[in-house]
């Protein structure tokens, strides 16, 4: 199975601030890798799929990139609403798999 | 609007069964690809199965193949997991959700239900 490997585990920024999250998978997914933000309590939320698409309702602050194994999400300018636990997650082949999970957290 | 309503989560005993079930509302269900993704108590996201719009197609995680089942009835717009021989393993939040590109795309997900919790313990 294709393993994805998301860092920093955690990261602390400040409001205004450039996030950098990073997902790597152990093997080529092409362009096949979606981004979900997750909240206490609450389900996830489609950010990002295919590498670079915002879903619908996202803001153009969120924006990802990449391909074949290496893939970053930016959130450009940090909104307090922003911080939470980001999840990767590829489609390129069965089994489908997430990355552990990377925490935004404000400094 | 889009709704997912997930039920039947509860307290079960190792070795036990249990069927979740996902009601769906506000789109042309058979049109879309379904899936179940769980989240063990402070752990990250794990997909456990998906199933095409027909429910001709189904796929499962090695950790629940030949132990959950997953189906649909798109006349009621419901999901269903057969879950048996569940194990301690199993603890987690249920999510049922849709695919985002319809039924012959199973991923991404674009819409999630709020999760039911399923706990195995004695």
């Amino acid at each position: 199975e294709i393993v994805l490997t998301q860092s920093p585990a955690t990261l602390s920024l400040s409001p205004g601030e450039r996030a950098t999250l990073s997902c790597r998978a152990s093997q080529s997914v092409s362009r096949y890798l979606a981004w979900y933000q997750q909240k206490p309590g609450q389900a996830p939320r489609l950010l990002i799929y295919d590498t670079s698409n915002r879903a619908t309702g996202i803001p153009a602050r969120f924006s990802g990139s990449g391909s074949g194994t290496d893939f970053t999400l930016t959130i450009s300018g940090l909104e307090p609403e922003d911080f939470a636990v980001y999840h990767c997650q590829q489609r390129s082949a069965w089994p489908i798999t997430f990355g552990q999970g990377a925490r935004l957290e404000i400094k | 609007e889009v709704q997912l309503l997930e039920s039947g989560g509860g307290l079960v005993q190792p070795g036990g069964s249990l069927r979740l079930s996902c009601a769906a509302s506000g789109f042309t269900f058979s049109g879309f690809a379904m899936s179940w993704v769980r989240q063990a108590p402070g752990k990250g996201l794990e997909w456990v199965s998906s199933i095409s719009g027909t429910g001709g197609n189904t796929y499962y995680a090695d950790s629940v193949k030949g132990r959950f089942t997953f189906s649909r009835d798109n006349s009621e717009n419901t999901l269903y997991l057969q879950m048996n021989s569940l194990r301690a393993e199993d603890t987690a939040v249920y999510y049922c959700a849709r695919s985002y590109y319809g039924s012959g795309t199973y991923n991404p997900l674009d819409y999630w239900g709020q999760g039911t919790l399923v706990t195995v313990s004695s």
